[in-house]
């Protein structure tokens, strides 16, 4: 079965601090890749998507995630986060013919000013 | 907005009771999703409706958990003798066609909590 790995459950950063979020998936077919973001109190948003071309992908609010399908990894890189950036952070893949998504456990972010 | 409409927000209903979940999705979104997130986890897929019919199933835990969507827009999620165990967040999801490669936009969720 396609699983979601991401491999840390807290992460704690200081403002202007670089920031990196690992996942990994299992499936090793074509994969459909996303990060999604939970601010408090809100609903999950699509931070940004792999589906095929260019393995370094841009998202919003100067997030972005690299594929590297010899690895199995789809990290997640802010080079300077905010205190807005204080939220959940989920990754999930789909795979080719499903619509269903598979998400990882989730990753806390509490920046600090 | 015109987003993802859940109702209620939050639940309680006493162990053996029957709860309904309501999911109002984006306006003419074909696609509609939902996913069970239990605490301190990511969200679980449960069922998955391509306008009227239900296509995948296979992530209802057991057949106390019925959805329906028979008009194709509005979809609930009903849960029968709830146990303990149901008490998690319910997320629904749409998206504008079947198509994979369409992005899922999530509701808000309902908090069930069963007593």
């Amino acid at each position: 079965a396609q699983s979601v790995s991401q491999h840390n459950h807290h992460v704690i950063l200081s403002e202007a601090a670089s920031l990196e979020l690992g996942c990994n998936y299992s499936y090793g077919g074509t994969v459909n890749l996303f990060w999604y973001v939970q601010y408090p109190g809100q609903h999950l948003q699509l931070l940004l998507k792999y589906f095929s071309g260019d393995p370094l992908v841009k998202g919003i609010k100067g997030f972005e995630a690299e594929f590297i399908k010899s690895k199995f990894s789809f990290n997640l890189r802010k080079p300077s986060v905010q205190w807005s950036d204080t939220a959940e952070y989920f990754c999930a893949s789909r795979s080719g013919g499903y619509n269903k998504l598979i998400f990882g456990a989730g990753t806390r972010l509490a920046v600090h000013p | 907005g015109a987003g993802v409409s859940q109702s209620p927000r939050y639940k309680v209903a006493k162990r053996g009771q029957d709860v309904a979940l309501r999911c109002d999705p984006i306006s003419g979104h074909v696609s509609l999703f939902w996913y069970q997130q239990a605490l301190g986890q990511g969200p679980e897929f449960l069922t998955y409706f391509q306008n009227e019919a239900q296509l995948d199933k296979s992530g209802l835990p057991s057949d106390r958990f019925f959805a329906e969507r028979p008009e194709g827009s509005v979809s609930t999620l009903k849960i029968q003798r709830t146990q303990q165990e149901d008490s998690a967040v319910y997320l629904c999801a749409s998206s504008q066609t079947q198509d994979s490669n369409q992005p899922q936009h999530f509701g808000d969720g309902t908090r069930l909590s069963i007593l």
